[in-house]
């Protein structure tokens, strides 16, 4: 069975441009979350999607982050325009009922 | 005060040695919990979900202490492949959501 896979595994765009990253969970999983890690810093949760539904986008933030799930399935995480704070490690997991699992993440460094 | 804290380390291990090390939690509605293992540069791995009675899991024993609201995780006889960083992970039922500590990292010195 395929795990979660994220898409790129590396990104390096200039301040001011637009990145999309793709996550695509375990299939069946209801639950699809966004996570990113800053250098130095703890692991900090982005939102979480239900099906194709926004449960929880307290973590975002700000509204250059924006997130999607259309029919449930994928999910593209668009950050537009992207500033140098953004760079960081942005992990995609899914779930069914308890633990998550997680894909490879994104390396997303802005110059 | 953080959702989740962990103290960050390194703990430095000799080899064979057993390390043993805590994270506390700030919410008491809190109703799952797990150890997750983070090798540097890769995503975050399931190592073993806590149990209110505690569980083992071969060289890996994890407790968890509702009424002090923290989850300890201890390793014996230590080994050069358990040098990495342990996640104490938290799940809200409320609504589902996963909060992290910043980990412990542990390096098994030969």
């Amino acid at each position: 069975e395929a795990g979660v896979t994220q898409f790129p595994s590396h990104s390096v765009i200039e301040k001011g441009q637009t990145v999309t990253l793709r996550c695509d969970p375990i299939s069946g999983h209801d639950n699809l979350y966004w996570y990113r890690r800053v250098m130095g810093k703890e692991i900090k949760f982005l939102l979480h999607f239900v099906k194709e539904s926004k449960q929880d986008e307290s973590g975002m933030p700000n509204n250059r982050f924006l997130a999607e799930r259309t029919g449930g399935t994928y999910s593209t995480l668009k950050v537009q325009p992207a500033e140098l704070e953004d760079s960081g490690v942005y992990f995609c997991a899914s779930s069914g009922h308890l633990e998550a699992f997680f894909g490879q993440g994104t390396r997303l460094t802005v110059v | 005060r953080k959702e989740v804290e962990q103290d960050p380390g390194p703990f430095n291990v000799p080899e064979g040695a057993t390390v043993a090390f805590n994270c506390t939690y700030s919410n008491s509605a809190s109703q799952s919990f797990f150890w997750y293992r983070q090798d540097c540069r890769k995503e975050p791995k399931l190592l073993m979900s806590v149990y209110s009675s505690g569980n083992e899991d071969g060289r890996f024993t994890a407790q968890l202490n509702r009424a002090s609201q923290y989850i300890s995780l201890l390793i014996r006889d230590s080994k050069l492949s358990d040098s990495a960083t342990y996640l104490c992970v938290v799940n809200y039922y409320g609504n589902n959501r996963l909060a992290f500590g910043k980990g412990n990292q542990v390096v098994v010195i030969p």
